[in-house]
């Protein structure tokens, strides 16, 4: 069984730039949420796909936006970088309709914003 | 709006030592809580989950409670070790699987 996984692990990127972030999820779940995390904060849902479509959303701008495949994995797009988008953005699967399931996250991609 | 509190904010003890983190929340809305642990510049490891049915889990040294009544959680690591060291987080979990995380508690043991 793999466990989730994302790529890059660290980028640098400077303000007003756009940038990708991946995200494979574990075996067996089809869905895919995206959390910020900022330093010395806790982790902040940004939003999450299920069959290829947004299914809820966090306090985040549209520049923030996502794409989910048809083999479960996931996309983060950020568009106009600003400063404050720093922060290791973190990809977290689990499976859909089960409120109880356990959410599993992967190692995460540090952005840095200059 | 759902919101998540965890104290101490950061907390120093002696290897072997028994310790408790505490963690709340304002609604008992919930669906499960999970604690994590997160060491520097990583991602997050899930340590144990309670479902909100439940009142207490326990993974070798680790022993999480839940009174989802009066919103709290605890999470009890018996004889700490220096490998212990590492940021926790509780996060509760609300409709549409999304996870609302307090800000974290830094623990540091010391050998």
């Amino acid at each position: 069984e793999t466990g989730v996984t994302q790529s890059p692990t660290h980028l640098i990127k400077t303000r007003g730039q756009q940038v990708t972030l991946r995200c494979s999820s574990q075996s067996g779940h089809n869905t895919v949420s995206w959390y910020q995390q900022a330093l010395g904060q806790g982790p902040q849902f940004i939003f999450q796909y299920y069959r290829e479509e947004e299914n809820g959303r966090g306090n985040f701008p549209p520049r923030f936006s996502g794409l989910q495949f048809p083999n479960y994995s996931s996309e983060l797009n950020v568009n106009a970088l600003e400063l404050d988008d720093s922060a290791l953005y973190l990809c977290a699967s689990s499976f859909h309709g089960v409120n109880t399931g356990e959410l599993f996250f992967g190692e995460g991609s540090r952005l840095t914003v200059l | 709006k759902q919101e998540v509190t965890q104290i101490p904010a950061a907390l120093s003890v002696p290897e072997g030592e028994n310790l408790v983190l505490n963690c709340s929340f304002t609604d008992s809305a919930i669906y499960n809580l999970q604690w994590f642990r997160q060491d520097p510049g990583k991602g997050l490891t899930s340590l144990l989950l309670i479902q909100s049915s439940q009142r207490e889990q326990t993974s070798g040294r680790l022993n999480a409670s839940l009174d989802k009544s009066s919103g709290r959680s605890t999470l009890y690591i018996a004889a700490s070790q220096p490998g212990d060291s590492a940021t926790y987080l509780c996060a509760v979990k609300l409709d549409g699987n999304k996870l609302v995380f307090g800000a974290g508690t830094i623990l540091r043991v010391k050998s």
